[in-house]
């Protein structure tokens, strides 16, 4: 059974700063990735999708990383603003399947 | 771009009694539409996959006859609670894979938060 782990499951950090947030996946077989962002009470906003045979996709001051053998995503948020607090949810597509599995998700609060 | 509306946004309901919950792809046909819950401060997770015409296939422990799924057009999925209990009070989020194009793409709705007294 595939489990997506994300880590911190949340941040705080001043306005400027460039961050990290991780998701991992216990199951290498995988069609895809993606990274999505939520707002409090909200739905979900695609951000980056990456294609199993993909190492990265670059969207503005995002970009996702992946490597599917050891099972890890990283998506990086350069020079973060307030406008970019919320919950950030890590997706996988299971091989032969068409739904996705979603991370814990990292919520993040990036102040003035 | 694709726009799936869900209706309504928000209900709050007696325990007992039913809701439903409809998903509709604005400007697309949807072959394909996903349920999921989402419970305070956790992820979503996947309650049914519904298919245009054909019944819906549920995750492991969800109840099927509880939460009734009906995708009858390729633009409107709905999902009715049925006797709903406190314990389902969750939000509720659906997405729909566009027909003919390539089928990695899911746009998802802007959710239904149900409160169930």
């Amino acid at each position: 059974k595939q489990e997506v782990t994300q880590i911190p499951a949340a941040l705080s950090v001043p306005e400027g700063e460039n961050l990290v947030l991780n998701c991992s996946f216990t199951d290498s077989a995988i069609y895809n990735l993606q990274w999505f962002r939520q707002d409090p009470g909200k739905g979900l906003t695609s951000l980056l999708l990456i294609q199993s045979s993909q190492r990265e996709q670059t969207s503005g001051r995002l970009n996702a990383s992946l490597d599917k053998s050891s099972g890890r995503s990283t998506l990086y948020i350069a020079a973060s603003q307030p406008g970019d607090s919320a919950t950030y949810l890590c997706a996988v597509r299971p091989e032969g399947f068409q739904k996705l599995v979603f991370g814990t998700g990292t919520r993040l609060l990036v102040s003035p | 771009g694709a726009v799936v509306s869900q209706h309504p946004s928000r209900v709050i309901c007696k325990s007992g009694t039913s809701v439903k919950i409809e998903c509709r792809s604005l400007d697309f046909q949807a072959t394909t539409m996903f349920w999921y819950r989402q419970f305070p401060k956790q992820s979503l997770m996947l309650m049914a996959t519904s298919n245009e015409g054909s019944k819906a296939t549920y995750e492991q422990g969800v109840e099927k006859d509880k939460f009734l799924i009906n995708h009858a057009s390729l633009t409107l999925s709905t999902l009715t609670v049925t006797s709903a209990h406190p314990e389902d009070s969750s939000f509720y989020i659906c997405s729909a894979s566009p027909r003919g194009y390539h089928t990695d793409t899911q746009y998802f709705g802007p959710g239904t938060r149900l409160t169930v007294l």
